[in-house]
């Protein structure tokens, strides 16, 4: 079946707009999570959606992020006044329930995003 | 320190050869515990979880000592495909299903 898709798959923008990543997670799954992985870094967590329970936002790293997630489905992170720090890959991923982690998390493809 | 800490890479190894890898997690309250792949340029993939007693699939072995907050992960028999960022990856009580991931350690297997 379809796995996450994301899009769009790279980004380039200039410091100062305002971008969109989306993402989609395998039908059916609960819980959404998004992650970054800056170059050579390893991923870290930004934000955890989990059906209709208030989301996780200890993981964004301003308030220049923002992530919404729509019918339980399909979700949108949102990056204000980009910063050439938060040129990194952003990462989708989703899980049937997410309680504890127990559950797998499948991930996207990712966007890359660079900001110039 | 470190949420989840991993060896520096990266592991150069000849085919046929055994590798393993170590990692060390600061919660001790931490309950999940995986490894996971990540190919050049790809998205990470669950390898394998990582079970008190300890777990194998085909080549691969997982470790966990929770008294050490120590994880490892085995791989016997190494193959040219095995190339790749290994990821320890744990999960904690009260976090949901958020994932800390360690920066994770390279792999090449050469011919």
């Amino acid at each position: 079946g379809a796995g996450v898709s994301q899009s769009p798959s790279n980004k380039v923008t200039e410091k100062g707009k305002d971008v969109e990543l989306r993402c989609d997670p395998i039908s059916g799954h609960t819980a959404l999570y998004w992650y970054r992985q800056s170059l050579g870094q390893g991923l870290e967590f930004l934000i955890y959606f989990q059906g209709n329970s208030a989301p996780d936002k200890s993981g964004l790293p301003s308030d220049r992020f923002s992530a919404e997630r729509t019918g339980g489905s399909v979700s949108t992170l949102t990056i204000q006044r980009t910063q050439q720090e938060d040129s990194a890959v952003y990462l989708c991923a989703s899980s049937l329930a997410g309680h504890f982690g127990t559950d797998t998390q499948y991930f996207g493809p990712g966007t890359r995003l660079t900001v110039l | 320190r470190k949420e989840v800490e991993q060896d520096p890479g990266p592991f150069n190894v000849p085919e046929g050869a055994t590798v393993a890898f170590n990692c060390t997690y600061s919660n001790s309250a931490s309950q999940s515990f995986f490894w996971y792949r990540q190919d050049c340029r790809k998205e990470p993939k669950l390898l394998m979880s990582v079970y008190s007693s300890g777990n194998e699939d085909g080549r691969f072995t997982a470790q966990l000592n929770r008294a050490s907050q120590y994880i490892s992960l085995l791989i016997r028999d190494s193959k040219l495909s095995d190339s790749a960022t290994y990821l320890c990856v744990v999960n904690g009580p009260n976090q949901g299903g958020k994932l800390i991931f360690g920066q994770g350690t390279e792999l090449s297997v050469k011919p």
